[in-house]
């Protein structure tokens, strides 16, 4: 069976620091892989999301980049935090592209302080 | 673009009754899901429902889709303190480059 993984869970780090956070999905291969980040009781907004090994594409301009080295690695960066970037950050996949079923990781709690 | 926006926000209701969320979206849609989170814990995918159905079932769940108004309605029926959570709605479009766009969400609270 597929899984999904995130680490670490939570991070408190301060602004200006740099930022790696790392998801790993088992179990099947080519997924569709997205990362999201959730403010405080909202919705999920979109913030990149890959299709294949070394291809990200960008939803919202921001201070964060992605990388897949990895065709079931993908990456969450920051070279400099800032306090708008504390939030709940998850992972998911899905093994078709467009609009179907995702499967979310169990989230990294950030707080930049 | 596909949004989904689901009411109420917030619904409190006692042991074993039902629990209605709704949900609208702006434009034409390939599907929508509905996901549950719990507290401080990632997505879980309930149910998806194609445009061309109407309604489906899943063991306490009940969905149901009207593609002419373009909303959906989430029924979890004879609720349990278990089922406190976020319940987020969630639009497929219609290609393959069009991403799942998510609603803000409703917060079940099922007080025993």
């Amino acid at each position: 069976s597929q899984t999904i993984h995130q680490w670490p869970a939570t991070l408190v780090q301060p602004v200006g620091s740099p930022l790696s956070l790392e998801c790993t999905v088992e179990g099947t291969s080519n997924p569709n892989l997205y990362w999201y980040r959730q403010a405080a009781g909202r919705g999920l907004q979109l913030l990149f999301y890959s299709v294949g090994i070394g291809q990200i594409s960008s939803e919202v301009p921001q201070n964060l980049s992605a990388s897949r080295p990895q065709d079931r690695q993908f990456i969450l960066s920051s070279k400099k935090l800032l306090l708008s970037d504390s939030g709940f950050y998850l992972c998911a996949w899905s093994s078709l592209a467009g609009g179907e079923t995702q499967y979310f990781g169990p989230g990294t709690r950030l707080l930049v302080l | 673009s596909q949004q989904g926006e689901e009411d109420p926000q917030a619904l409190s209701i006692q042991e074993g009754e039902n629990a209605t969320m709704n949900c609208s979206y702006k434009t034409s849609i390939n599907n929508l899901q509905w996901y549950r989170q719990n507290s401080g814990r990632g997505l879980v995918h309930l149910i998806l429902i194609r445009s061309n159905e109407r309604e489906k079932h899943s063991g306490r769940l009940r969905v149901t889709l009207d593609t002419s108004k373009k909303s959906s309605s989430l029924l979890i029926t004879a609720s349990r303190a278990a089922d406190t959570a976020s319940y987020f709605c969630a639009t497929g479009g219609k290609t393959s480059y069009d991403k799942v766009i998510f609603g803000p969400g409703t917060s079940l609270s099922v007080i025993p």
